[in-house]
Formats: structure tokens, sequence, C-alpha cells
């Protein structure tokens, strides 16, 4: 089952604007972290954040969290066509089995 | 350093049949997890090893099983093979067992399965 929900499941931006995508999920949460995945390809770590954390940045990345509207969101600044791909958000579950559970996802897709 | 490398990239295979997918972890990591991927949705948690000790097992039928070697590398077996297995394998290993400490996970780029 899928833990995370990530809004919009597909965001087409012009190179240069920021991407905002969103992440909710059900139950309490240890972190969340955010991949990427270029085309059918393996997914890339990005950023964690833990649940006693509210906001990180990682270059032109920025991930904020909100445990108690259970979300999280990923801003990618100044958005670069390498930035195209999809982006995931995975939760691990607090006191509960040792595994990470991803959403679905958003495609993001960048204009030239 | 090499990263987590899998094989076969691609494979085709009839329904019933049995694969066998193949992973190598990152030189040190003990851990290594299997997600499948269907087209469109997240990675699903198949199984993790650790130490060559089966650690957790996702939501996933028998005919699903996997090995971890003295080496650290891991096999996935699929058996009896259905359409619906038909998805991108992917091996993650990681230096800790904890894969929800959040220590980093590192994936490789997977093995596309075709049942048909």
């Amino acid at each position: 089952s899928q833990q995370g929900e990530e809004d919009p499941q597909a965001l087409s931006i012009q190179e240069g604007e920021n991407a905002t995508m969103n992440c909710s999920y059900k139950t309490s949460i240890n972190n969340l972290q955010w991949y990427r995945q270029n085309s059918g390809r393996g997914l890339v770590h990005l950023i964690l954040i833990r649940s006693n954390e509210r906001e990180k940045h990682s270059g032109r990345l920025r991930v904020t969290l909100d445990t108690s509207k259970k979300s999280s969101s990923l801003l990618i600044t100044a958005s670069r066509a390498a930035d195209t791909a999809s982006y995931f958000c995975a939760t691990a579950r607090l006191n509960r089995d040792d595994k990470i559970i991803f959403g679905k996802g958003t495609r993001l897709h960048i204009l030239p | 350093d090499a990263g987590v490398t899998q094989s076969p990239t691609h494979l085709i295979k009839t329904r019933g049949q049995q694969v066998t997918l193949r992973c190598s972890p990152i030189s040190g990591h003990k851990s290594v997890s299997w997600y499948q991927q269907v087209l469109g949705q997240g990675p699903q948690f198949i199984f993790q090893y650790y130490e060559k000790e089966e650690r957790g097992r996702g939501n996933f039928p028998d005919r699903f099983s996997a090995r971890q070697f003295p080496n650290y590398s891991s096999e996935l077996n699929v058996n009896a093979l259905l359409l619906g297995d038909s998805a991108l394998y992917l091996c993650a290993s990681s230096l800790e067992v904890s894969l929800v400490s959040g220590n980093t996970i590192y994936f490789g780029e997977g093995s596309w399965l075709t049942v048909v």
C-alpha cells in the first residue's frame, strides 16, 4: 500500500521557474525522504528530513515538513532541463516494520 | 567506486516461467533490499537482506524469494511468472541494517522484466 501521495501527479514548467511538489502521508513518521528518478532508471536520493525538523536545504532544493498536517513539500528553484524526472517521497513509519514506503510520484517536465 | 549493479538490464519471459535477477551492492554495504516498480507507480518493498539473513518482507506472494551470498550480492527469484509481474525491479544497498533510521539507500539502475 502507498503511504505517501504526491501532488500534482504531473507538472510542466518553463526552465528557470521554480517547481513545487507536495507529499501527504497518513501515519506518524520517523523521517521523510525525497528521491528523483530519470525515465526508467534507478532512484537517486535527494534529501532526508527527520520528524523533528521543519525545513532543510540542499543546493537548489528546499524541503519542508509539517507533521501536524502530515505533509511535505519539495521546492526546486531555478529549474533546469536536467531536472526533468519523476520525484518520489518515501516515508519511514514510526515504530513500524523496518521499511520505507514510496508514493506514486510527481512527473516533472521542464520546458526549454 | 562502483555503485549498485544489477543484471540483466532487460529481459522478456513467458507466463509460467521463472526468472532470477542479480544485484551487487556497493563495496562495504551489507544490506540489500529489493523493490518492484510497476509503470506509473512508486517502488514497492519486496525484501531486505542483511548479513545473509532476511530482515524484512513486503506483501508479495511466496512465488517471490531472495537470498544473499557471503559476498553480500543478492538474487531475487520469481517463479510461475504472471503478466502482472512485468515491472522494473530495483535493488538497493545501504551500510546499515535499518531502512528507517535515515541512512542513505543507494539504488541500482534496475532490471526491466516483461512477461508475455
